[in-house]
């Protein structure tokens, strides 16, 4: 089984910097994925890591450490637009197209 | 540039029902997934195809079946629909059985 953890809810002030972690317990790990959703809507790819490291991808960055079952996701330069739910998600080592295994979300609320 | 289409965007029914709920994956994209999402739940994975064959099986009720056709559009069926069944279900589709899962905007699903 897995077990994906994330803290339920953040707050941050527009402009500046935050940052989400995600911490996992797999029986099995072939990459994990930050998605952010709006409320009633799909979720929206925003990063993927299957290697130790960080990976940039303009204001969002996301990092990931295998042996510790962590990763973080960075989001820069806040704006407004940012307040939705993040999610950590990881994916197994089966052999076949595996579903993905979502974290709880966390809810992201910038402020002015 | 094309996304995933899910339709209906919108469907009630009753109890004991059935209902149909179509994807059509991004062109080209030849694996489809479906996850079901309850009203502030994360999005649980239900079943996957890659090539027009079953590849992964989560927790799709035996209520439940899907396939997916030549065209890699897919289908999930729901019978003996219950209250418990309402929620948003999401399909994804990616190119190939292990790369990056993009979601269509989902079927809301009220069973009254």
């Amino acid at each position: 089984g897995q077990n994906i953890d994330q803290p339920t809810e953040m707050t941050a002030t527009e402009g500046a910097i935050v940052q989400i972690n995600c911490t996992y317990q797999t029986s099995g790990f072939n990459g994990l994925f930050w998605y952010q959703q709006h409320a009633g809507e799909a979720p929206t790819f925003l990063s993927y890591n299957v290697l130790d490291g960080l990976e940039e991808k303009g204001r969002f960055s996301s990092f990931l450490s295998r042996s510790k079952g962590y990763s973080y996701l960075l989001l820069k330069e806040l704006q407004m637009k940012d307040s939705a739910s993040y999610l950590c998600a990881v994916r197994d080592s089966g052999g076949g197209a595996d579903g993905l295994t979502f974290g709880k979300g966390t809810h992201l609320i910038i402020q002015p | 540039a094309a996304g995933v289409i899910q339709s209906p965007r919108h469907l009630i029914k009753e109890k004991r029902e059935t209902a149909t709920l179509k994807c059509y994956p991004i062109p080209r994209h030849d694996t489809v997934y479906w996850y079901q999402q309850g009203p502030g739940q994360d999005p649980q994975f239900l079943i996957s195809f890659y090539e027009k064959m079953q590849s992964d099986k989560g927790s799709i009720p035996d209520r439940f079946s899907a396939q997916q056709f030549s065209d890699y559009h897919s289908e999930l069926n729901m019978s003996s629909l219950e209250l418990g069944d309402s929620a948003l279900y999401f399909c994804a589709s990616s190119l190939g059985n292990r790369n990056i899962q993009y979601f269509g905007a989902g079927t809301r699903l009220s069973v009254l």
